[in-house]
């Protein structure tokens, strides 16, 4: 059983520009939440997907936004990337239904150059 | 709103010998509470969790962690360390994790001295 799954691992990219981070969820999750984790911090909640809408989201500007496919996978969209977007972007899944925990991902490093 | 405090954010222990790293709770319901590892270069991993049942959690490698709640307290302990437990260890709080945010703390690094 595969669990959490991101791509890409790695990614540098310039200010200005806009990236795309993907997430599979552990298979039976059909709840997806991002995460973004600065060097030296604990992760900060950025939003969560369930039944392919935003239901829940954290202090980050609009230039965060995400998005839900059918088949519970998720994209995360940054656009005008800034320096300080430098990060490890992590994934959890879980069932909405329950009180059960999230499971990560192996995470995203984002490099902004 | 949740909260999460975790005090030292680097704790050095000797191999075999007791770990302990706290964390305190904020939260106007009741929580629940998470401890997980995170290894360089790597993802979170699920140590434990309490969700309201027994107040003694176990968890994996040997971990355990107690929830008090008059001390708003969930702290980790492992009676013997070892070198492979030289980690980034972040404590969470979520009144419903499975459709809810987690806050988490700003972790504490465990090292382990041989």
């Amino acid at each position: 059983d595969a669990g959490v799954t991101q791509s890409p691992t790695h990614l540098i990219k310039t200010r200005g520009q806009q990236v795309t981070l993907r997430c599979s969820p552990k298979s039976g999750h059909d709840t997806v939440s991002w995460y973004q984790q600065a060097l030296g911090q604990g992760p900060q909640f950025i939003f969560q997907y369930y039944e392919e809408e935003e239901r829940q989201r954290g202090n980050f500007p609009d230039r965060f936004s995400g998005h839900q496919f059918p088949n519970y996978s998720s994209e995360l969209n940054v656009n005008a990337l800034l320096l300080g977007d430098s990060a490890l972007y992590l994934c959890a899944s879980s069932l909405a239904t329950g009180r059960n925990e999230q499971f990560f991902g192996p995470g995203t490093r984002l490099t902004v150059l | 709103a949740q909260s999460v405090t975790q005090l030292g954010s680097h704790v050095s222990v000797s191999e075999g010998a007791l770990v302990l790293l706290r964390c305190n709770y904020s939260s106007s319901v009741p929580p629940y509470l998470f401890w997980y590892v995170q290894y360089p270069n790597q993802g979170l991993q699920l140590l434990l969790k309490y969700t309201s049942a027994a107040t003694l959690v176990k968890g994996i490698n040997g971990f355990e962690a107690e929830f008090k709640k008059s001390e708003t307290s969930f702290h980790l302990t492992k009676p013997s360390a070892h070198m492979s437990d030289a980690a980034e260890y972040f404590c969470a709080v979520s009144d419903l994790p499975g459709r809810r945010a987690l806050t988490f703390g700003s972790g504490t690094r465990l090292q382990v001295q041989p």
